[in-house]
């Protein structure tokens, strides 16, 4: 795996706007991985995006490939308290044995 | 949640000594990740394993080392621990490199 970059690195939102954090590569992903981390607790799978230009949905979540699989986004609409966490994005391929480097997440903090 | 259990949760040690950190599954899966986890890093790999007696560094090694003698356990030492190795500490597991990962709940370590 390699290391994406995410942006931002923290977000403070109102609750029941909107939130965005992205991932960007400078080379091909394999695919991408999204986790969330509760304050607290540790991380939990999201979701994996594996074709080019793929969107898959959960709820309020929507993410996101890139066309030329260098960026994923995940898109978080009405956000509620209970979205507070970290959202880190990974390459979860690459090699054979998968090193996996996760970004530095986005930290989110909704007010209500 | 996987059946992911990590001992002890929280250790306070001094600088110098050895420490071992535990990590047993009862999933069976192959693959077995040791993560730190510091304010402003994200997670970074340690250690990781594709079977019994095989395992590979990550990016942040040094100091640490690691053993795997049985599927279910995962074995993280700290040779002789220093200050900089205060962190939280997570273990990993997954049934294929580009597969999912499930987390266990962490072990925070503080040297003194």
């Amino acid at each position: 795996g390699q290391q994406v970059m995410q942006i931002p690195q923290y977000q403070h939102v109102q609750e029941g706007e909107d939130f965005t954090t992205y991932c960007n590569s400078s080379t091909t992903l394999s695919n991408i991985q999204w986790y969330k981390q509760r304050p607290g607790g540790h991380p939990v799978f999201l979701i994996q995006l594996v074709k080019s230009g793929e969107v898959k949905k959960q709820k309020r979540l929507t993410f996101q490939f890139g066309e030329a699989k260098k960026n994923s986004s995940l898109h978080i609409t009405a956000t509620q308290t209970t979205d507070v966490g970290t959202y880190f994005c990974d390459d979860a391929g690459g090699t054979s044995y998968g090193k996996l480097t996760f970004g530095q997440g986005t930290i989110l903090t909704v007010h209500p | 949640d996987a059946g992911i259990t990590q001992s002890p949760r929280h250790k306070v040690t001094e600088t110098g000594t050895p420490v071992t950190l535990r990590c047993h599954q009862t999933e069976n899966h192959r693959y077995m990740y040791w993560y730190r986890q510091d304010p402003g890093h994200g997670l970074r790999l340690i250690h990781y394993s594709y079977g019994v007696k095989d395992t590979d560094k990550g990016e942040v090694s040094d100091g640490y080392s690691v053993s795997r003698s049985k599927t279910e356990d995962f074995l993280l030492t700290l040779e002789s621990a220093t200050s900089s190795q205060t962190s939280v500490y997570f273990c990993a597991i997954s049934t294929s490199p580009n597969y999912e990962q499930y987390f266990g709940p962490g072990t925070r370590l503080t040297v003194t």
